[in-house]
């Protein structure tokens, strides 16, 4: 069965405190791993998406990478505008566009 | 800027009122629609899948006589919660892909918080 993993649940950072956010995933065969931040009461907004092992992608203080068993957001001295929900989602080969399967996501909370 | 937009953004009704949210594409024309539901602290899960001029494809364990979905146009896609109920009450966000090939990452609205009385 397809699943996907975030740990941890929850992560508290002082400002400028790097840390990663990981994302274990089963899939039969990878189509792409997509990476979205969602705000309190938004809808999750795009990051990255990566689609083979060693691939790596980079926006500001985020970069996410990606093995054939999981993949990690590093977040960078990171700000408390970067406090949100980081959730990630695989998307099967074979399967239909629509079908990504999301983690629950890890709830990020940066403090100044 | 958004490229998905979702109305309305809240919605608290009565126990048995039918309730119409509205997604819309902007700039773009979506083909392909996907309406997800989020309850507190869990994932995102898929519904449905909306086609523009057919019938949507339903996830297991969706009941589609619940669930309206239309995609009249190829902008514009609604979900009606028919006769909706407590248990109804949840997160509702819809997605679209930009035209392109088949890994292009699926943008989100915006989402319809409905609380059920």
């Amino acid at each position: 069965e397809d699943q996907v993993t975030q740990s941890p649940e929850a992560l508290r950072l002082q400002e400028g405190e790097s840390s990663s956010l990981n994302c274990s995933y089963t899939v039969s065969g990878l189509r792409g791993l997509f990476w979205y931040r969602q705000d309190p009461g938004k809808g999750p907004e795009f990051l990255f998406t990566l689609y083979s092992a060693g691939e790596e992608k980079e926006k500001e203080r985020l970069k996410a990478t990606l093995t054939k068993k999981e993949s990690f957001l590093h977040i960078t001295a990171p700000k408390p505008e970067d406090s949100a929900t980081y959730l990630c989602a695989v998307q099967a080969r074979g399967g239909s566009q629509g079908n990504l399967i999301f983690g629950k996501g890890t709830k990020l909370s940066v403090k100044p | 800027g958004a490229v998905v937009s979702q109305h309305p953004s809240w919605v608290i009704c009565k126990s048995g009122t039918s309730v119409k949210i509205e997604c819309r594409s902007l700039d773009f024309q979506a083909t392909t629609m996907f309406w997800y539901r989020q309850f507190p602290k869990q994932s995102l899960m898929l519904m449905a899948t909306s086609n523009e001029g057919s019938k949507a494809t339903y996830e297991q364990g969706v009941e589609k006589d619940k669930f309206l979905i239309n995609h009249a146009s190829l902008t514009l896609s609604t979900l009606t919660v028919t006769s909706a109920h407590p248990e109804d009450s949840s997160f509702y966000i819809c997605s679209a892909s930009m035209p392109g090939t088949v890994n292009q990452p699926q943008h989100f609205g915006d989402g319809t918080r409905l609380s059920i009385l």
